[in-house]
């Protein structure tokens, strides 16, 4: 059974970086996921797809500020010059064999 | 842009059949390289997935929920659809549809969402 595992919250000053996990148990370690974020009151936006290799692919409209990295099994989102609006819960998800997981989200806050 | 519109009862009963419909706008729901799927949100929780469909019909569930979830899709209406059956007050939620890139043994990645639908079960 696919688990992805990420840090319930996380929080930085306005204008500093921060750094999420997502973490895959019981799965290939080539894995790939992609980045969700939602907003307040609002539903998710597709963020980027990001492989194993740290390769990615951007949604429509995402700033340069929102980059992915993978070391090992591990993979990151990093948001750098940290906006109010960022203040978001963050979702990975990945998929296998017609199946598809999401991580329990992590709650970044803007301080 | 793509755009994908949830629409159905806000609110059903329980033990009933809740029905939404999703429109896809700006884009065919006939294309080979896309599946199209359901998730949804409880309240204050995390998302969870409920299933996806292709342009043929064909079809994967959360184990889950398969035995009360079907989905299925009007190619001629550009428009997926699900139902689930028997609901009690634990599938109140917020349901979005969703495009999915197509992977190589089935939908992969997520890259489009709805805005979604607030379905209350209640009586």
């Amino acid at each position: 059974q696919l688990v992805l595992t990420q840090s319930p919250s996380a929080s930085a000053s306005l204008g500093a970086s921060v750094k999420l996990t997502c973490s895959l148990k019981n799965g290939p370690s080539t894995y790939a996921i992609a980045w969700h974020q939602q907003q307040p009151e609002k539903g998710p936006r597709f963020l980027m797809k990001l492989n194993s290799d740290g390769s990615h692919i951007k949604g429509d409209g995402i700033p340069d500020r929102f980059s992915g990295s993978t070391s090992g099994p591990e993979r990151y989102l990093t948001i750098s010059s940290l906006q109010s609006e960022d203040e978001a819960d963050y979702y990975c998800q990945t998929w296998g064999t017609g199946i598809q997981v999401f991580g329990g989200g992590t709650k970044v806050t803007v301080l | 842009q793509l755009q994908l519109q949830e629409s159905g009862p806000g609110l059903v009963k329980p033990s009933e059949t809740l029905s939404l419909i999703c429109t896809v706008s700006d884009g065919s729901i006939s294309s080979s390289s896309y599946y199209w799927g359901w998730i949804r949100q409880s309240p204050g929780k995390g998302l969870e997935w409920i299933g996806n469909i292709y342009y043929s019909g064909s079809t994967y569930y959360n184990p889950s929920l398969k035995s009360r979830v079907t989905i299925s899709v009007d190619t001629s209406k550009n428009q997926f659809s699900l139902k689930l059956s028997s609901v009690t007050a634990a599938d109140t939620a917020v349901y979005y549809c969703a495009r999915h890139r197509r992977a190589v043994a089935g939908p992969g990645y997520l890259d489009y969402w709805g805005q979604g639908t607030l379905v209350t079960v209640s009586s």
